[in-house]
């Protein structure tokens, strides 16, 4: 296992397009969280999954933005009539509680939309 | 206010030095505590993480956590130029590794060779 595996790297998009982003945890993690972060800033929560179950949404995730984990293993973000405002680096962490040890984030994917 | 402050910097310090970087929270509700190190254009790397105040050591890296006064420090000793990077701290509500986390903004660290 390679640790947490987010594609694409780079996403540029025109402003009102939509864009899914895809994530493979580590495979023996059954959390699956979600983040974004701007410049300067730290990474900021947007959702997570345990297993194929979403528990918990930020109120920065709109009904623009949907994530989904189907069968408890990789996740998708998807944005709807993207904004300049969504330009970010969006990341994507797992962990397992079980094994503990903290979570393990991917290099994440850049958007640009402009 | 923010939950987790954290000190922007840069802040700079030559080859060898120690360096110490710090965060405060105002929630003391959280129970675990991280900190990340994170160079340009990468994601978050996970250095050390803790549940209790007191010291914990890694190497070149020691986490320290003062509840009572809602206080986390890192130090980096021995510090090399490959140590050039952001470092965030992080903290989750359960003393398990679920849940979201609260980031820091980061410190930029620049060691000069």
């Amino acid at each position: 296992d390679t640790g947490v595996s987010q594609d694409p790297r780079h996403k540029i998009t025109k402003r009102g397009q939509n864009v899914t982003f895809r994530c493979d945890p580590i495979s023996e993690h059954n959390h699956l969280y979600w983040y974004r972060q701007t410049l300067g800033q730290g990474p900021e929560f947007l959702t997570y999954f345990q297993n194929e179950a979403q528990l918990e949404k930020s109120r920065l995730l709109s009904d623009r933005f949907s994530a989904e984990r189907p069968k408890g293993s990789f996740s998708t973000l998807e944005i709807q009539r993207t904004e300049q405002g969504d330009s970010a680096m969006y990341l994507c962490a797992s962990s397992s509680p079980a094994q503990g040890g903290g979570y393990t984030f991917g290099s994440g994917t850049r958007l640009t939309v402009v | 206010q923010k939950e987790v402050e954290q000190d922007p910097g840069p802040l700079s310090v030559p080859e060898g030095a120690i360096v110490s970087l710090n965060c405060t929270y105002s929630n003391s509700a959280f129970q675990y505590f991280m900190w990340y190190r994170q160079y340009s254009r990468k994601g978050p790397e996970l250095l050390m993480y803790t549940y209790s105040s007191g010291n914990k050591e890694d190497g070149r890296f020691t986490a320290q956590v003062d509840k009572s006064s809602k206080y986390i420090s890192l130090f980096i000793r021995d510090s090399q130029p490959s140590d050039s990077a952001t470092y965030l701290c992080a903290m989750g509500w359960t003393t398990d590794s679920w849940g979201k986390l609260q980031f820091g903004a980061g410190t930029q660290v620049v060691v000069t060779p």
